[in-house]
């Protein structure tokens, strides 16, 4: 069972650099989100899709583009790294959540230099 | 816009020790979720627990036991008899309901509480 697949787990970026963070989902949900988790600030979230072909900003936009091509894919694109976003990325997936939980994934931990 | 406060940011208890967690939530809305996940020192997310905000009953896990209480506006979660794998940071997490009640996985998160279970 795969669940939600991040990739890279490890990404070390020099500030001005560009690069996307692959998250996939085998669940059929319609429901997938980007959170980043910082020291003592919890888990915010960055974008959000309620199905393919439709995303929206969360708590924490900035800096970060999303797609929603397919209902399996959901990637995170950082188009110019600044060391602000030296952060852990979760990727996470839903069905309703009235019957259901918030699928995470391992998590993506980026350095930008 | 909703929030969740998890005022305790750091708990060390002795093995066998009942510990509780705090959290205290705000939302506009009547239909919510809360939720529980713990975060051992391997760094995924393990979902716990899920309340929907017209279900008050308490719930008991084994060790772990989670009480409601929409007075109050918290949703403690107490670990009895703590045991050293209990050591994690747990997260506190709200979901407000859209149209029909449905949500769409938009959780707003607490701090988090780290506990160190000693032996």
């Amino acid at each position: 069972n795969a669940g939600v697949t991040q990739t890279p787990k490890f990404q070390v970026l020099k500030t001005g650099q560009s690069m996307t963070l692959q998250c996939a989902q085998d669940m059929n949900h319609e429901y997938m989100s980007w959170y980043r988790q910082d020291p003592g600030m919890g888990l915010r979230l960055i974008h959000y899709s309620v199905g393919a072909g439709i995303t929206d900003q969360g708590e924490v936009p900035n800096g970060y583009n999303v797609s929603r091509s397919t209902t399996e894919d959901f990637p995170l694109r950082l188009l110019s790294a600044a060391p602000s976003q030296t952060s852990v990325y979760f990727c996470a997936s839903s069905q309703d959540l009235n019957t259901g939980e918030l699928f995470f994934g391992e998590g993506s931990r980026l350095t930008v230099l | 816009a909703q929030k969740v406060t998890q005022a305790q940011t750091e708990i060390s208890v002795v093995e066998k020790e009942d510990v509780t967690l705090d959290c205290v939530y705000e939302t506009r809305d009547t239909t919510y979720y809360l939720f529980w996940y713990k975060q051992p020192p391997s760094g995924e997310l393990v979902f716990l627990i899920r309340r929907n905000s017209f279900d008050e009953q308490n719930e008991i896990s084994g060790r772990y036991s989670w009480n409601f209480q929409k007075s109050t506006s918290s949703f403690n979660f107490t670990i009895t008899a703590s045991q050293v794998v209990d050591s994690a940071v747990y997260f506190c997490a709200l979901s407000e309901g859209g149209a029909g009640g449905t949500s769409y996985g938009k959780l707003t998160f607490g701090q988090g509480t780290i506990l160190t279970v000693h032996p």
